[in-house]
């Protein structure tokens, strides 16, 4: 069974601080890596997707992606409550049409 | 444009009742999945659709779901007889299919079998 593994939480961080969230696949032909946002009571919302190795960067989110580690891993700079939310990390192991793998998630509270 | 669509919104039903959730995927997606989460097993892929055609439904928990694509803009699920332990939040989600493997997720129907 090829798996999407997160620490579940919750993270708490104090507000303006860097939150660190990651996630370990277990598929080493993955090829391209999601990061979902989802309030609760809400459905996941796309917040960055990654497909090569390195880091790339959207305002205050950031996604590093590991391959040989198997490792993705989202930083967020500034950290408002506003963030406070359970954080999906997805993986597309084979590529092409196949459905996203995910993890069950980090929940991150952001604390004022 | 209008995202994905699903009704209805909250359902609750008796033990024993057929339940048919509804989807609507994005115009000119040609991928359509359908996913269970609950607190314990978390997102879950029940089937998936590839131009109306279902690829895999290995995720589906037995003969009680089923699920239908009769065209492009429509897909069905149905469980009969629903039980308690059906009891979760069903998202349908879909992709273009052209050069992104992006899923965008409807708002979910919460299912509740009482």
């Amino acid at each position: 069974q090829k798996e999407v593994e997160q620490n579940s939480g919750p993270l708490s961080v104090p507000e303006g601080a860097i939150a660190s969230l990651n996630c370990t696949y277990s598929d080493r032909g993955s090829q391209s890596f999601f990061w979902y946002r989802q309030y609760s009571g809400k459905s996941p919302e796309l917040i960055m997707f990654i497909y090569s190795n390195g880091d790339k960067e959207d305002g205050r989110f950031t996604a590093q992606l590991n391959k040989a580690s198997q490792y993705v891993s989202l930083l967020i700079r500034d950290s408002q409550p506003s963030d406070s939310a359970t954080y999906l990390c997805a993986v597309n192991q084979q590529g092409g049409n196949t459905p996203l793998v995910f993890g069950k998630g980090t929940r991150l509270s952001v604390i004022a | 444009d209008a995202g994905v669509i699903q009704s209805p919104r909250h359902e609750v039903t008796e033990m024993g009742q057929e339940v048919t959730l509804r989807c609507k995927p994005i115009s000119g997606h040609n991928s359509l999945f359908w996913y269970r989460q609950t607190m314990m097993r978390g997102l879950e892929l029940l089937i998936y659709f590839n131009n109306n055609v279902p690829i895999d439904d290995s995720g589906m928990p037995e003969d009680r779901f089923s699920a239908k694509m009769p065209n492009a803009s429509f897909s069905t699920l149905k469980i009969q007889p629903s039980e308690p332990r059906d009891s979760a939040v069903y998202f349908c989600a879909s992709r273009s299919g052209r050069g992104s493997d992006t899923q965008y997720f409807g708002p979910g129907t919460r299912l509740t079998v009482l």
